[in-house]
């Protein structure tokens, strides 16, 4: 069956580190995989998208890559602050440019 | 503010109740997409339309639900015969879509809590 697996545990980590998430999925092919932001009680918001072919995407302190043979994106947030703590998805996308939610992963960072 | 609105933001009813609620999309994009997201899960797709043609329609999506997207801009997503299960926050985003990749700018939500 279609799986996307974001871990469910919410990782802390003391302000100014790299924060790395994880997205895995099984029996996809997407051509294209978003990440989103989600703030408690609001809706997502669109961080980065990144297609089959490319390898990275950086957007300021962001950075996706994307490994279409281990079936994994990796999002990173380089020197987080405490804004940064939110709920962070990955979103596969599939024909008709259906969203594809993982389950999301909790980012806690302590000053 | 020119975001995807929705309304209402938080709606109450009783189990057998029809509820409705209405999504208005970023100005001129053409479609537009309705979600839902439970507590500690990401949003699970529903259906989508393009202008006013609803093209895909979930699982999720029993015959107690129904969308409408009339003359291609808001939508209303109506739930009949309301029931505990259906409590949940519905999501609705909007698009610009022309070919290739899509990006989906979402709205607030309506959390609806069936007693």
């Amino acid at each position: 069956s279609q799986k996307i697996e974001q871990n469910s545990e919410a990782l802390n980590i003391q302000e100014g580190k790299t924060a790395t998430l994880t997205c895995n999925y099984t029996n996809y092919s997407p051509a294209y995989l978003q990440w989103y932001r989600q703030d408690p009680g609001r809706g997502p918001v669109f961080l980065l998208l990144i297609r089959e072919n490319e390898k990275e995407k950086r957007k300021e302190r962001l950075k996706v890559t994307f490994d279409t043979t281990l079936k994994q994106s990796l999002f990173h947030i380089t020197a987080s602050q405490p804004a940064d703590s939110a709920t962070y998805l990955c979103a596969l996308v599939s024909a008709g440019n259906m969203l594809t939610f993982g389950g999301g992963t909790r980012l806690m960072v302590k000053p | 503010d020119t975001g995807v609105s929705q309304d209402p933001r938080h709606k109450i009813t009783k189990r057998g109740q029809n509820v409705t609620f209405r999504c208005d999309p970023i100005s001129e994009h053409n479609r537009l997409y309705w979600y839902r997201q439970t507590l500690g899960q990401g949003p699970e797709f529903l259906t989508y339309f393009q202008n006013e043609a609803q093209l895909e329609k979930s699982r999720l999506l029993s015959d107690r639900f129904s969308a409408e997207r009339p003359k291609g801009s808001f939508s209303t997503l109506e739930i009949q015969r309301t029931e505990q299960g259906d409590s949940a926050m519905y999501l609705c985003a909007s698009s610009d879509w022309a070919g290739g990749t899509d990006t989906q700018y979402f709205g607030p939500g309506t959390r609806l809590t069936v007693l």
